[in-house]
């Protein structure tokens, strides 16, 4: 079975400029999240998506990044414009469903790669 | 308040020796989930374990073994017979019907 992908691996740009990340998550998978994960510390989530559909965007910093899972598949998170602060590792993790009030094992999440971003 | 706290920044242990790493958590959810992953200096995070709040039983996975307990609010992580591999970040996580959040993690260093 095919893990989670992430491209690219690696991007560095200027602050103000533009940058997309995709993710594409295991087969069979309803529910795809974005983390951003700052060099030491644990990831924080950002967006999480149940097939097409946002579930929780809370943390998501909506005047610069933007996500979309328009076929329910595959995701990108986009930032516009970037900022020093947003240089970190940005982790897609998909899981088979989530639901409220169960907490159980299907929501285990299994991640990707990841993509190192540096603004400079 | 933390939803999750992890109060060692950095463990060491002697390999083929057992270690704890310490995870507590704060939901007012009956129904939840806490997880466990490694991080290695890849940076890819890999699930160890997974317990639910309803399991009565400690969940083990091999080398990996979670010692719950629920009234008072932990889930640390134990790893028998530590190999050098085992070097690398730890992160407890837990899932409830607001989201799920991770510690701040544990670095983890075996000796030869």
């Amino acid at each position: 079975e095919a893990g989670v992908a992430q491209s690219p691996r690696y991007k560095i740009i200027e602050k103000r400029q533009s940058v997309a990340f995709w993710c594409n998550p295991i087969s069979g998978h309803a529910t795809l999240y974005w983390y951003q994960q700052i060099l030491g510390q644990g990831p924080k989530l950002l967006i999480q998506f149940q097939n097409n559909g946002v579930v929780d965007d809370s943390q998501l910093p909506k005047d610069r990044f933007s996500a979309e899972r328009l076929k329910g598949v595959d995701s990108t998170l986009k930032i516009q414009p970037a900022k020093l602060e947003d240089s970190a590792v940005y982790l897609c993790a998909s899981s088979l469903e989530w639901m409220v009030g169960r907490g159980d094992m299907t929501d285990t999440q299994y991640f990707g790669p990841g993509t190192r971003l540096t603004v400079l | 308040a933390q939803k999750i706290t992890q109060t060692q920044p950095g463990m060491f242990v002697q390999e083929k020796e057992a270690v704890t790493l310490d995870c507590t958590y704060d939901t007012s959810d009956q129904s939840y989930g806490l997880f466990w992953y490694k991080q290695p200096s890849s940076g890819e995070m890999i699930f160890l374990i997974y317990q639910g709040s309803y399991d009565e039983q400690n969940a083990t996975e091999g080398r990996y073994s979670l010692n719950f307990q629920k009234a008072r609010k932990s889930a640390n992580l134990v790893i028998s017979a530590s190999q050098l591999g085992d070097s690398a970040m730890y992160f407890c996580a837990m899932r409830d019907n607001d989201d799920m959040r991770f510690g701040a993690g544990t670095r983890l260093t075996v000796k030869p």
